[in-house]
């Protein structure tokens, strides 16, 4: 199996625009996760679905930040309109069971 | 809530030191355990497991036992590599049948030759 996919691996955006990030779980895998990881404030959960429906979201920041899963093997974040402050490392992951599977990471930067 | 408490780093061993990174948690219920490895530039990946306490963990020389009374997973390895470096997370997730995990805040090792 390729594992978690998710792209793009780097982003670079000016502030005021719109970025998307996406995800492809591991095929059979139900749960899917949405993480932000930064130096100050660690490993953050942001919104997790179970069979494609949000489950939580408790953990989304503001109303600028949407996430989707329109099927089993997508998902997107969406960012609109980005700050500075939303610089980060955002992980992608999937269960198995209670064992995650992380994605490569998507490394935003907005300047 | 569930919570899970590790020792703050970074910790930093010469080769071939011995590695322990303690780890406590507080759940309601009977969680597994785990430890993930993040290295540089990567997301996390799961190190080693235990399901049940009394358990052992084991893996690349690393290994972890679920002490129920202590609450603690913490992680040993007998001797380190350069190749360690990295962040070691501990978690917990409930088997209640809810698999949303809970993450310490990460140690990281720095291991100089």
């Amino acid at each position: 199996d390729a594992g978690v996919i998710q792209s793009p691996r780097h982003e670079v955006t000016e502030m005021g625009q719109e970025v998307t990030l996406r995800c492809k779980p591991i095929s059979g895998h139900d749960y899917l996760f949405w993480y932000r990881q930064t130096m100050m404030r660690g490993l953050e959960l942001l919104i997790y679905f179970n069979n494609n429906v949000p489950i939580d979201d408790s953990g989304m920041p503001e109303d600028r930040f949407s996430a989707k899963m329109p099927n089993a093997s997508f998902s997107t974040l969406k960012i609109q309109p980005s700050e500075p402050r939303d610089s980060a490392v955002y992980f992608c992951a999937s269960n198995r069971g209670n064992e995650q599977f992380f994605g490569p990471g998507t490394r935003l930067t907005v300047l | 809530g569930d919570s899970v408490t590790q020792m703050e780093g970074p910790v930093t061993l010469s080769e071939e030191a011995c590695l322990t990174i303690n780890c406590t948690y507080t759940a309601t219920g009977y969680p597994s355990l785990f430890w993930y490895v993040q290295y540089p530039g990567e997301g996390l990946q799961l190190l080693l497991k235990a399901t049940k306490a009394d358990d052992k963990g084991s893996n690349k020389g690393f290994e972890a036992t679920y002490r129920k009374e202590t609450t603690s997973f913490h992680l040993e390895k007998g001797s380190v590599q350069v190749s360690d470096s990295a962040v070691y997370f501990c978690a917990l997730s409930d088997t209640g049948g809810s698999y949303i995990p809970t993450f310490g805040r990460g140690t990281s090792l720095i291991v100089h030759p």
